[in-house]
């Protein structure tokens, strides 16, 4: 397993429910990231965190809402979602300012029925 | 524009063959340029990033960037069923924010 842990690996949804995503590093990393990976598509930046601070919503959907209670820990809350949200969601760690140092987590697979 | 751009493949190869990987980027401003690895039901790991032009080589992994047709490769010798997987181009767009190609899934047939 990789220094970021993602939970659950697998998740299936209907579009009424709520359900959060969980992301731990220990690492001691300061920055954590949000990226959504669609079959076929590059990998979308949803969100970044620095230091607990939100510092990039890349014009994501408010039916996603992040939560950073700390620099080890990300939460991604789904709420209402649709079924192109349907993919794979990736966490990722890195030190703020170096962009080759990004570790990611193995993902959550999102299904929405 | 999108920043780089990679065509998904697939792509088949034999054991021992020549895996060639290739990306196009829009900005000739860019000087780093990553390739990530993502093997199935794993997130990316960074396989290797060079700066600016010319090649890096790290063991049977080539990198090279021609900086005047902005494209990027990556070679893969000896090719191994191991190396199945999917590869992504990434160029950093500032201190922590990626572009990634969509990638492209290489399955290597023993």
């Amino acid at each position: 397993e990789t220094g970021v842990t993602q939970t659950p690996r697998h998740l299936v949804m209907g579009m009424t429910n709520k359900k959060s995503l969980k992301c731990e590093q220990h690492l001691g990393h300061n920055a954590m990231y949000w990226y959504k990976q669609s079959a076929k598509k590059p990998l979308e930046l949803m969100f970044v965190y620095n230091f607990k601070e939100q510092t990039e919503n890349n014009s994501v959907p408010s039916r996603f809402s992040p939560e950073c209670p700390n620099s080890s820990h990300l939460f991604l809350h789904l709420h209402t979602l649709q079924p192109e949200d349907s993919a794979l969601y990736l966490c990722a760690s890195s030190h703020t300012g170096e962009f080759y140092g990004y570790t990611f987590g193995s993902g959550t697979r999102l299904t929405v029925v | 524009q999108k920043e780089v751009e990679q065509d998904p493949g697939p792509l088949s190869v034999p054991e021992g063959a020549i895996v060639s990987l290739n990306c196009t980027y829009s900005n000739s401003a860019f000087q780093y340029f990553m390739w990530y690895r993502q093997y199935s039901r794993k997130g990316p790991e960074l396989l290797m990033y060079t700066y600016s032009s010319g090649n890096k080589e790290d063991g049977r992994f080539t990198a090279q960037v021609d900086k005047s047709s902005k494209y990027i490769s990556l070679f893969i010798r000896d090719s191994q069923p191991s190396d199945s997987a999917t590869y992504l181009c990434a160029i950093p767009l500032n201190d922590y924010k990626l572009s990634f190609g969509a990638g492209t899934t290489v399955t290597v047939r023993a």
